[in-house]
């Protein structure tokens, strides 16, 4: 199994901060990486696929990069209502899930 | 706009058998892969398994030996069931669309049915 390790597991950042989500994996999963945020008591949103595909319709301050072993989920200037957790998913091997990160809004 | 609703018993005894249906609505069910997805507090996201147009299905290892997932086209719904249940079964359980890109990769998601295990 493929094991996705996201850090931090709680980040708190301010309206217009630049913030980095980190995933790692066990063992390449080549660009095969998607991420979700998800709000409380909802169902999670398809932010970005293949490592670096913005979903339609996510706003432009979401951007992923990486390949191989380690993807990072940046967002460029933070809203408020970017308070959610972030999961990543490879599936590369069947697929598994990191185990998320709470980002909240200061 | 595609809609998928979950429903099903949110209560089921140890050793029984879990069973949830998730209805589709507002696009062709036989274009994509159908999946279900669960979430609990203790082991986050894990997929349980998918369904193409075709019938063919895919499990997760770990769950194969008690999990069949089954559709029916003309009421475009897919099923679950989940045999001899534990608390490890108790999450929050998600139908999902997959297949626009791989097998996995979810772009709708049910919003979720609450399923507790408990005698």
């Amino acid at each position: 199994d493929i094991q996705m390790t996201q850090s931090p597991s709680t980040l708190s950042a301010s309206v217009g901060d630049r913030v980095s989500i980190t995933c790692r994996a066990s063992q390449s999963v080549d660009t095969l990486l998607a991420w979700y945020q998800q709000k409380p008591g909802k169902p999670p949103n398809l932010l970005v696929y293949k490592a670096s595909t913005l979903q339609s319709g996510v706003p432009s301050r979401f951007n992923g990069s990486g390949s191989g072993t380690e993807f990072t989920l940046t967002i460029s200037s933070l809203q408020p209502d970017d308070s959610a957790t972030y999961h990543c998913q490879q599936y590369d091997t069947l697929t598994s899930f990191g185990q998320g990160t709470r980002l909240e809004i200061k | 706009q595609v809609q998928l609703q979950e429903s099903g018993p949110g209560l089921v005894k140890p050793s029984e058998t879990l069973s949830l249906t998730c209805t589709v609505s507002g696009d062709s069910f036989t274009y994509y892969v159908w999946s279900w997805i669960r979430q609990s507090p203790g082991k986050g996201f894990e997929w349980i398994g998918y369904i193409a147009s075709s019938g063919h299905t895919s499990y997760n290892p770990s769950l194969k030996s008690r999990v069949t997932i089954s559709q029916d086209l003309s009421r475009k719904q897919l099923s679950l069931q989940v045999r001899s249940v534990t608390a490890a079964d108790a999450a929050v359980y998600y139908c999902a669309r997959t297949g626009f890109s791989g097998y996995y990769v979810v772009d709708h998601w049910g919003q979720g049915t609450l399923v507790a295990v408990t005698s």
